[in-house]
């Protein structure tokens, strides 16, 4: 089945810089891949995701990356701000019959300093 | 609109008890979905719901059981809880690929 590797699962960083978290799969036939933001207490946000038709997509200071052919993808940060720190999560979808599922990474602790 | 909506949000159970984890969705989604996250390790599926009226196992269904109630809610449930069910559940719902997450519950077996 599908395997998602995530790393780091911890990042320090200082306002203003870039933070960049990448992710790995094991199933080529993984078409859609989410990123997720989670605030302490709260439950997991959808902050961006792309589909294996695209290479890269971007929305203000996010940015995600696909590499097809080498099965990894990525989520860039630029301009990081306090807010910005909370757990992040990446996730491929297969599909499963009549649904998709998705299989999350480990999850990457994200802390920027002011 | 709500979007996902769990109850209760903490829970303390002693071994061996019993007890439902109910979600409801305002989003008319088809699917639903139950999660455990325990730290280091992500998110697990333990249960989905593609539509009504069907359920599935996910990757660690062990000691679950689930009832897909009606379009908008999707019921967890452990009939005799341990230990190693002390986690934090999430709830989920989709149409196509997006999932919308409910806000969690922090269950604990003593």
């Amino acid at each position: 089945g599908e395997n998602v590797e995530q790393h780091p699962s911890t990042l320090s960083v200082q306002e203003g810089d870039s933070a960049v978290i990448k992710c790995t799969y094991s199933d080529s036939a993984s078409n859609y891949f989410p990123w997720y933001k989670q605030e302490l207490g709260k439950g997991p946000q959808l902050i961006i995701d792309i589909r294996s038709n695209v290479g890269e997509k971007k929305d203000q200071r996010i940015a995600v990356t696909l590499n097809k052919t080498a099965k990894h993808f990525s989520l860039h940060i630029t301009e990081t701000q306090p807010e910005d720190s909370a757990v992040y999560f990446c996730a491929a979808s297969i599909r499963d019959g009549a649904t998709n599922k998705l299989i999350f990474g480990t999850g990457t602790l994200l802390a920027v300093q002011p | 609109n709500a979007g996902v909506t769990q109850t209760p949000k903490f829970q303390v159970l002693k071994t061996g008890q019993s007890m439902t984890l109910q979600c409801a969705q305002d989003m008319n989604h088809n699917s639903m979905y139950w999660y455990r996250q325990d730290p280091g390790m992500g998110l697990r599926l333990i249960y989905y719901s593609a539509s009504e009226g069907t359920t599935d196992k996910g990757e660690v269904p062990n000691g679950y059981n689930v009832s897909r109630l009606n379009k908008r809610e999707f019921s967890l449930r452990l009939e005799s809880a341990a230990p190693s069910q002390t986690s934090v559940y999430f709830c989920a719902s989709s149409e196509r690929r997006t999932e919308a997450f409910g806000s969690g519950t922090r269950l604990t077996v003593v």
